[in-house]
């Protein structure tokens, strides 16, 4: 079974659309968070969610918005995407905010033409 | 906020040669030090987690060395193997900011 299930793997859409990207896990855990993966292999917190509220917000343009509906799911709606926004988007759990083990889901890969 | 810097961004060593990865970490309140380990079209996997209570943790060929004065840690892969190769992340938790800082990786690649 897959712990940290994203989709879709592949998302190629145009400039100016919106999409969302979906994002489930099995584990039980409490927190969930997006992660941003540049081409250069870059690896940046988006958002974190704890028992579906929001923790975590960095400085993400507001055209990101997440949601949370149970703590088993962490959705990212992406509003009028720009070509900057083409990257691989890593869905993540953990059992607390705590330290402990983040898991990943697969990635999507991102791209605006 | 916190700020954790990776070092080599790519090595290459033989087959059997040692590999050894270095990070440094800026905030001392970080607590928790995980690797991971990233394969082509993968998400990140942990292979080894160090808390600032423990010096050092060892795991088969893996093992990874924590000196909180200095702020540095270091992942030490022996006998490597071709199936090692893959981009390596460090990573600092800061209990302040509720999240992992990743370093910027490390590409590694194991040569037959």
């Amino acid at each position: 079974d897959t712990a940290v299930s994203q989709t879709p793997k592949y998302l190629v859409t145009q400039m100016g659309n919106d999409k969302s990207i979906k994002c489930e896990q099995n584990l039980g855990h409490d927190t969930m968070y997006w992660y941003k993966q540049d081409s250069k292999k870059f690896l940046k917190i988006m958002f974190s969610y704890n028992n579906k509220e929001l923790i975590i917000n960095e400085t993400v343009p507001n055209r990101f918005s997440p949601k949370s509906p149970d703590k088993a799911h962490l959705n990212l709606h992406i509003n009028s995407l720009e070509l900057g926004d083409s990257a691989v988007y890593f869905c993540a759990s953990s059992l607390g905010q705590e330290g402990t083990e983040a898991f990943f889901g697969q990635g999507t890969r991102l791209t605006v033409v | 906020g916190e700020n954790v810097e990776q070092h080599p961004s790519t090595l290459s060593v033989q087959e059997g040669d040692s590999a050894v990865i270095k990070c440094t970490y800026s905030d001392s309140a970080s607590n928790y030090f995980p690797w991971y380990k990233q394969e082509l079209g993968k998400g990140p996997q942990l292979i080894i987690d160090i808390r600032s209570n423990v010096g050092e943790k060892k795991d088969q060929r893996i093992a990874v060395t924590l000196n909180k004065t200095a702020k540095h840690f270091s992942l030490h892969i022996t006998e490597t193997q071709p199936e090692d190769s893959a981009v390596y992340f460090c990573a600092a938790f800061l209990g302040s900011q509720g999240n992992l800082i990743f370093g910027k990786g490390t590409k590694l690649s194991v040569k037959p």
